[in-house]
């Protein structure tokens, strides 16, 4: 029930495609949703994160759409650029616990070719 | 900006000898963890603290030990290396209710 799935395990996108990864969560009570970014040699940092109130979160060429009664949020990555080029992780815990943690998905590889 | 600083970035130890990673944060934060990373297995959570002197055991945390007397330093230890605790061990600081910032890492190799 802790668990997040995501997948694909990695994905090759042309420059200028849509980069799309995705991840499944079991535990109702979860409902914060952060993206962490992964550069080689780099810690993971935040992205963006969504909560479900509402369904779809933009933020430049990043976008989430949440899916409550699925359970599944994903990334989508418009116009990808090889600077895009990094692990993805999703994540999910329950935002108001005060000693909450997340739970992260494996990651996903991306790579954008030139 | 927030700082999560970790000891080294890399490090070679021998089986049986006891390692310690530590990991300073610069913002006053509630919460730190200790996650290793890795492939395939994306990061999994070894101890997290929320509190001075509090702790809790993660998904992993047999063979490792951590400390946490001062609000900005978490330590991880781990008792007697072995070669299967090779790894990219990853820091974490987050204050109670907002984002979790991470460390650079530091790259573990047990011999």
């Amino acid at each position: 029930q802790q668990q997040v799935k995501q997948s694909p395990q990695s994905l090759i996108v042309q420059k200028g495609g849509i980069s799309i990864i995705n991840c499944a969560y079991e535990n109702t009570a979860f409902d914060y949703f952060p993206w962490y970014q992964q550069f080689p040699g780099k810690g993971p940092a935040l992205l963006i994160a969504i909560r479900p109130d509402v369904s779809e979160k933009k933020e430049g060429r990043f976008t989430i759409s949440f899916n409550k009664s699925a359970k599944q949020f994903s990334l989508h990555i418009m116009d990808s650029q090889p600077g895009d080029s990094a692990t993805y992780f999703c994540a999910a815990s329950n935002y108001g616990g005060a000693t909450n943690k997340l739970i992260f998905g494996t990651g996903t590889l991306l790579a954008v070719q030139p | 900006d927030v700082k999560v600083t970790q000891s080294s970035r890399y490090l070679v130890k021998r089986t049986g000898e006891k390692v310690f990673l530590e990991c300073v944060q610069d913002m006053d934060h509630e919460n730190m963890f200790w996650y290793r990373q890795d492939p395939g297995l994306g990061l999994r959570l070894i101890y997290f603290s929320y509190d001075v002197k509090m702790k809790e055991k993660g998904d992993i945390p047999e063979g490792y030990s951590v400390s946490r007397e001062k609000k900005e330093r978490f330590s991880l230890i781990l008792e007697s290396a072995s070669t299967n605790q090779t790894s990219m061990y990853l820091c974490a600081s987050r204050p109670r209710w907002t984002e979790q910032y991470f460390g650079p890492g530091t790259r573990l190799t047990v011999t």
